[in-house]
């Protein structure tokens, strides 16, 4: 089974600064999916970015940009510019590339955006 | 928005009761996945559903059952409800084929409060 890991219970960021948020997973598969999604208060799952394993350029979605490490099993999300919408609890998902489509997720970490 | 539409947003129920929780997935997606966030667990996959028939299944309790139908429209059925039933209920939506088909898209949620 594939395991994610999200180290950081919490980060905080000031306004209009950056912050990384950290995100490895254990896997014996060479084709996969990696997903960052943000959950607001609101308590949506909204998709913020995705990566595909055989892809080695880096996502990039607007203020949002991964640094996906294959060999390190390491996808971490990088917020540029934070603004105060950013502030939500963030998950990393893995998705395989075979018969299992289910996500598999960390356990988050909750964005505090201060101004 | 998603797309994608669960209803109720909210059951608030007795032990021991049985609910059944509704899931329209995005215009055109065949399968649709069912997802339960706890604070004890944190997100975990119960089961998914491609064109009406069940494609995988995760941590999903006896109790619990799910079925597609021809509209596509999914019902996750929760009976003998314990008090750790309480959670946040999330469905998603994937198509098929096309640029999208990696990606799931989830709805706003039903939240059970089981009292």
């Amino acid at each position: 089974a594939q395991t994610v890991t999200q180290s950081q219970p919490e980060m905080s960021v000031q306004e209009a600064e950056t912050v990384t948020l950290s995100c490895t997973y254990d896997t014996s598969e060479s084709d996969y999916y990696l997903f960052w999604y943000k959950q607001p208060p609101s308590r949506q799952m909204i998709l913020v970015i995705r990566q595909e394993a055989y892809k080695q350029q880096n996502a990039t979605e607007n203020r949002f940009s991964v640094n996906f490490q294959k060999a390190a099993k390491s996808f971490s999300l990088k917020i540029s510019d934070s603004q105060l919408g950013d502030a939500a609890m963030y998950f990393c998902a893995y998705r395989s590339s075979f018969n299992d489509y289910k996500l598999s997720f960390g356990a988050g970490t909750t964005v505090t955006v201060r101004a | 928005d998603s797309g994608v539409t669960q209803t109720p947003k909210h059951l608030i129920t007795a032990t021991g009761q049985r609910v059944t929780l509704r899931c329209s997935p995005r215009s055109g997606d065949l399968s649709v996945y069912w997802y339960q966030q706890s604070l004890d667990q944190g997100l975990q996959f119960l089961i998914q559903y491609y064109n009406g028939e069940e494609r995988a299944k995760g941590n999903i309790l006896e109790r619990f059952s799910a079925q597609q139908f021809p509209d596509l429209h999914s019902e996750l059925n929760l009976s003998s409800l314990e008090l750790g039933d309480s959670a946040l209920y999330f469905c998603a939506s994937s198509a098929a084929s096309g640029s999208a088909k990696n990606i799931q898209y989830f709805g706003a949620g039903t939240r059970l409060s089981v009292l």
